[in-house]
Order: C-alpha cells, then structure tokens, then sequence
C-alpha cells in the first residue's frame, strides 16, 4: 500500500550513541517533515524537507540533523543520543504546501 | 509565529453525547486549518481540512468543522459520539509559512 513507512518501530538507546532513522515514501512527495510527540505537547517540528536535496529547521531541531539525499527517504539523525530525545518520532509528507499530510506509523525511542 | 491553541486537554463523554473540540490560531491571512486523529497506538490520519469556502467543513466518520474568522477558531464537532471515537484529536494550522503548526492535543474518551 502507497504510504509513508518508518524503520525501526522501536529503539532503546544508551545516553551519547548515534543512530539514524528512515522514512520512505511512495507517493512522489516533494516535502518531507520530522516531527517528534510527546505528552502535553502536540507535535513539534524538528527538521523538514521541500525537495530533494533540501532540508531546513524547525521548532526544535537541536540534537538532531537529517538528509534528504534521494526524493523518496529523509534520514533523521541523532550524533549523541540524549534522554531529552526520549520520544515517539513522526515522518510526514505532503505532494504540495497546500495538501494535508501523510504520516508515517512513528518510532518510539527510548534514551537510558 | 503563528500557533494554534487546543484548551481542553482531556474530555470524558458517555456514547450518544455532542462534541465540541476548540481550536484557536493566531495568524492572520489566508489560512489553511486540519484536524487530524490519533487512534491509540497508531499514526496520525486526516479527519478534515479547511482551505477556503463554505466555513462549515464536513469530514470523515460524522466529524464536521466551522471556521468562524472573527474569533480566529476552528471547532471540531460532532452530534453523537461512538465508544470507538476514543482517540487523541490534533488542530493543526498553516499560514504563511510552509509547514503545518499542531496544537497540543484533546484526548476524548467515549464511555460506552
């Protein structure tokens, strides 16, 4: 099924160890968004993307980097993993600035 | 910077009952509104959108919105609620900029 899919589901990292997540999209989607989720907190953007080979910062893009090096993946990183960035972390895209967004299944991300 | 505001953290209803979510943005100009659930343990799904128009926007499962200009609101409604309405409901906004801004979040839940 056409959609928005995010590897891995969950993680479990140790405070100061990297690890990269992956959201692909079938859709042909020019933007693409980070957003991370937590509680009393709505969504909060992180990093987003508005074509291939573009990415810009968000509300609370520290700690993190991303890329966007093909159309159909934006990458997001962590260097140095803190329990700060304990949370569940949405990818999203849109075919325009004017459409809704499709949103991937997220990855919960626990940092001990 | 624009944002949208969701007053009501948590709502308890009993099957049958009327909802009324509150949404509240603070841009001005022309203004892109969505609301979007949350299902327990799943991603984030479009439930409507308003763009421009009729200011009384009809929706999936029974959800409608009215985008009342003049108090800057855009209220999620719906006459009867179901046990399976239960769910986390985000207001999200977009004005000038490119991506979307989302409220904090009302969690409702139905009682059968």
């Amino acid at each position: 099924n056409a959609g928005v899919t995010q590897t891995p589901k969950f993680r479990v990292l140790k405070t100061g160890q990297s690890m990269t997540l992956l959201c692909a999209q079938d859709m042909n989607h020019e933007y693409m968004y980070w957003y991370r989720q937590d509680p009393g907190m709505g969504l909060r953007l992180i990093h987003y993307s508005v074509g291939e080979g573009t990415t810009a910062k968000g509300e609370v893009p520290d700690g993190y980097n991303v890329s966007r090096l093909k159309k159909q993946n934006f990458l997001l990183g962590l260097e140095s993993a803190a329990p700060s960035q304990t949370s569940v972390y949405f990818c999203a895209s849109s075919f325009g600035t004017a459409d809704g967004y499709t949103f991937g299944s997220g990855t919960r991300l626990t940092v001990v | 910077a624009q944002s949208v505001s969701q007053h009501n953290h948590h709502v308890i209803l009993s099957e049958a009952a009327s909802l009324e979510l509150g949404c509240n943005y603070s841009y001005g100009g022309t203004v892109n509104l969505f609301w979007y659930v949350q299902y327990p343990g799943q991603h984030l799904q479009l439930l409507l959108k308003y763009f421009s128009g009729d200011p009384l926007v009809k929706g999936i499962k029974g959800f409608e919105a009215e985008f009342i200009k003049s108090k800057f609101s855009f209220n999620l409604r719906k006459p009867s609620v179901q046990w399976s309405d239960t769910a986390e409901y985000f207001c999200a906004g977009r004005g000038s900029a490119r991506q979307l801004t989302f409220g904090s979040g009302t969690q409702l839940t139905v009682l059968p």
